[in-house]
């Protein structure tokens, strides 16, 4: 059964508005969540990253939400750009050798 | 960037053939990983290595084996490739302090 879960496959933003991508986990034992940026054809890259001793982490226009009570977590994106069209994993710490569970991933189109 | 470069970047192979896949860091990072990303499963952890000839099973590890010999070197092979291995494989490494793990550009196989 799926332990991290991206619900939404697609999501198609205008430039200049808020992105918002979800994210709910089913185990309460994950303490540290992360969100990947992938283009095609590279590897993901990190993005941004919470603990779970936090409710939100903000670097620049990326925003990260914890919401510990409904094992939920969203990433914000404003204002969103063309640039940032890609697809975004969700991760959550899940073992000690700080091994990564992801979601299946969310493809963010942002359009001119 | 974080030092890491895969090799092959791109091969094909028949059924049957045994394939090795390289990650290659410079970084000096305690921990290695090997993922694969299909259409509709995300990143799922193969092995990983949390030492020179330290190493265990991820999610997936049916069918293909691991070796860490150097601290900078990971290799996955695949004894004996099947059409269902075809896929895009990630290395990552981290140094365990902060969980983040960054990928390689990945190796995209083909078993034909």
């Amino acid at each position: 059964d799926q332990q991290v879960k991206q619900n939404s496959p697609s999501l198609s933003v205008q430039e200049g508005r808020i992105s918002i991508l979800n994210c709910d986990y089913t185990n309460s034992m994950f303490d540290y969540f992360l969100w990947y940026k992938k283009y095609p054809a590279e590897g993901p890259t990190f993005l941004i990253s919470i603990s779970s001793i936090k409710d939100k982490n903000e670097d620049g226009r990326f925003t990260v939400f914890l919401n510990k009570s409904a094992k939920h977590l969203s990433l914000h994106i404003v204002p969103s750009q063309p640039g940032d069209s890609a697809v975004y994993f969700c991760a959550a710490n899940g073992g000690s050798q700080g091994n990564l569970i992801f979601g299946k991933g969310t493809k963010l189109s942002v359009k001119p | 960037d974080a030092g890491i470069t895969q090799s092959p970047r791109h091969k094909v192979t028949e059924t049957g053939t045994p394939v090795t896949l390289r990650c290659h860091q410079t970084e000096n990072h305690r921990y290695m990983y090997w993922y694969r990303q299909d259409p509709g499963h995300g990143l799922r952890l193969i092995h990983y290595s949390y030492g020179v000839k330290d190493t265990d099973k991820g999610e997936v590890s049916d069918g293909y084996s691991v070796s860490r010999s150097k601290t900078e070197d990971f290799l996955l092979t695949l004894e004996s490739a099947t059409s269902s291995q075809t896929s895009v494989y990630f290395c990552a490494i981290s140094d365990g302090t902060w969980l983040e793990q960054y990928f390689g550009p990945g190796t995209r196989l083909t078993v034909t």
